[in-house]
């Protein structure tokens, strides 16, 4: 069965450190996703991504936040400057055309 | 008011019973339904994805739908120790982001 892969699985970063979050979406999908959960709390929407750019995002998804597609297959989520508050697990997400979606196996971020 | 609400318990069940998870939500424009597995530190993992309100059934698990209650239940028979997991509800419209409810933490005890 197809997946979403995610790597790294665990990152570590100091704060203040750019890091860099990569995505394999399933490859016949069209709509891309990062969602976060901080430890013990809901997960939570931060943007979507079609056609090359960004078709929704929400209120975390600030300045600090970027995404990109740069070729066929990777989708990923740049933080530029990390924040103690940004630890959490990161999800990426896809879907062809309609839900549900299909989730990765997550990134856990931790900021020291 | 949040858009989804889910108990979070945590719920503690004999193996073999039927358990009941619930969530409620606001928006009535929310068409797709779904139910997610998620294990600790793991990414969540489909169970049911139900489109407008009714019911659906695979295995011993039934997701129900009621759009003029705005309620979604999910069931499971027979439970077993390999269910014990988070449970989250998601639920989005016409666009794509998804609302999720903040999961219900379930223990089969053997």
């Amino acid at each position: 069965e197809p997946e979403v892969t995610q790597t790294p699985s665990h990152q570590v970063t100091q704060m203040g450190q750019e890091v860099i979050l990569r995505c394999v979406p399933i490859s016949n999908h069209l709509y891309f996703y990062w969602y976060r959960q901080i430890l013990g709390q809901k997960v939570e929407f931060l943007v979507s991504f079609y056609n090359n750019e960004i078709s929704e995002k929400s209120e975390i998804f600030d300045d600090q936040f970027s995404v990109e597609r740069p070729d066929g297959s990777n989708f990923t989520l740049k933080i530029r400057s990390t924040k103690l508050e940004d630890s959490a697990m990161y999800f990426c997400a896809s879907i062809p055309q309609a839900p549900p979606y299909t989730f990765g196996s997550g990134t856990r971020l931790t900021v020291v | 008011q949040k858009e989804v609400e889910q108990d979070p318990g945590p719920l503690s069940v004999p193996e073999g019973a039927i358990v009941s998870l619930n969530c409620t939500y606001s928006n009535s424009a929310f068409q797709y339904f779904m139910w997610y597995r998620q294990y600790s530190r793991k990414g969540p993992e489909l169970l049911m994805y139900t489109y407008s309100s009714g019911n659906k059934e695979d295995g011993r698990f039934t997701a129900q739908v009621d759009k003029s209650s705005k309620y979604i239940s999910l069931f499971i028979r027979d439970s077993q120790p390999s269910d014990s997991a988070t449970y989250l509800c998601a639920m989005s419209g016409a666009g794509n982001q998804f609302y999720f409810g903040t999961g219900t933490s379930l223990t089969v005890i053997p």
